[in-house]
């Protein structure tokens, strides 16, 4: 079992870019969880997704952010148009689903996205 | 919204001296409360629940109802405790609310 897996490690994009974040969860996980750690800040909730379906988006930027967690292959945070302010550490974290984030929440090691 | 507040955004102590990590929580009935630590460059990990009351490398956390706290305490520090500490709860079925992480550095 080799835990959640978020490729790149570390992204470098120019001003206008897109970036995609990549999380594999943990093997027979269905529940998956996406933070961003800004510099000097804690860990900020952006959204929690199932197969096929965005529960809660509710600490999502309105624009130019979006997640999906397909039905094959992994979930995928996609950022539009990126800024300086999108610099940051994003972590995914996956559970098996009801009753799981008490006991079965596991993180990655993060993405670091820097935009030059 | 429910909350939970980490005070101290920085804390620093001497090696073999005590440590508090401090957590406040919004009253909330029954909360269910969680401390990670997080080493440098590496995966956020769970360090404890309050529910199982347990002890993991020396730490230990009570949950505080009359003053809505889950404090972390060590009796004494070592060096590999530096670390960023954040304390959780659980906020309706499946979403979890950090608070903003207290880094940690133990002094030789």
């Amino acid at each position: 079992n080799a835990g959640v897996m978020q490729n790149p490690r570390h992204l470098v994009r120019r001003r206008g870019q897109e970036a995609r974040l990549r999380c594999s969860p943990v093997k027979g996980h269905s529940h998956v969880y996406w933070y961003r750690q800004l510099p000097e800040e804690g860990l900020k909730f952006m959204v929690y997704l199932q197969k096929e379906n965005i529960i809660d988006e509710s600490g999502m930027p309105k624009e130019r952010f979006s997640a999906e967690f397909p039905k094959e292959g992994p979930s995928i945070l996609r950022i539009q148009q990126v800024v300086r302010g999108d610099s940051a550490a994003y972590f995914c974290a996956s559970s098996p689903g009801t009753g799981g984030v008490r006991y079965g929440y596991t993180f990655g090691s993060g993405t670091r996205l820097t935009v030059v | 919204a429910q909350r939970v507040t980490q005070p101290e955004k920085l804390l620093s102590v001497f090696k073999g001296a005590p440590v508090e990590l401090k957590c406040n929580y919004s009253y909330s009935g029954s909360p269910e409360l969680f401390w990670y630590v997080q080493y440098s460059r590496q995966r956020l990990q769970l360090l404890l629940r309050h529910i199982s009351r347990e002890s993991i490398k020396g730490f230990t956390a009570d949950l505080n109802k009359g003053e809505t706290s889950f404090h972390l305490k060590k009796p004494f520090a070592q060096e590999e405790d530096s670390a960023m500490y954040y304390c959780r709860r659980i906020q309706g079925a499946q979403k979890l609310v950090f608070g903003q992480g207290t880094r940690l550095t133990i002094n030789p």
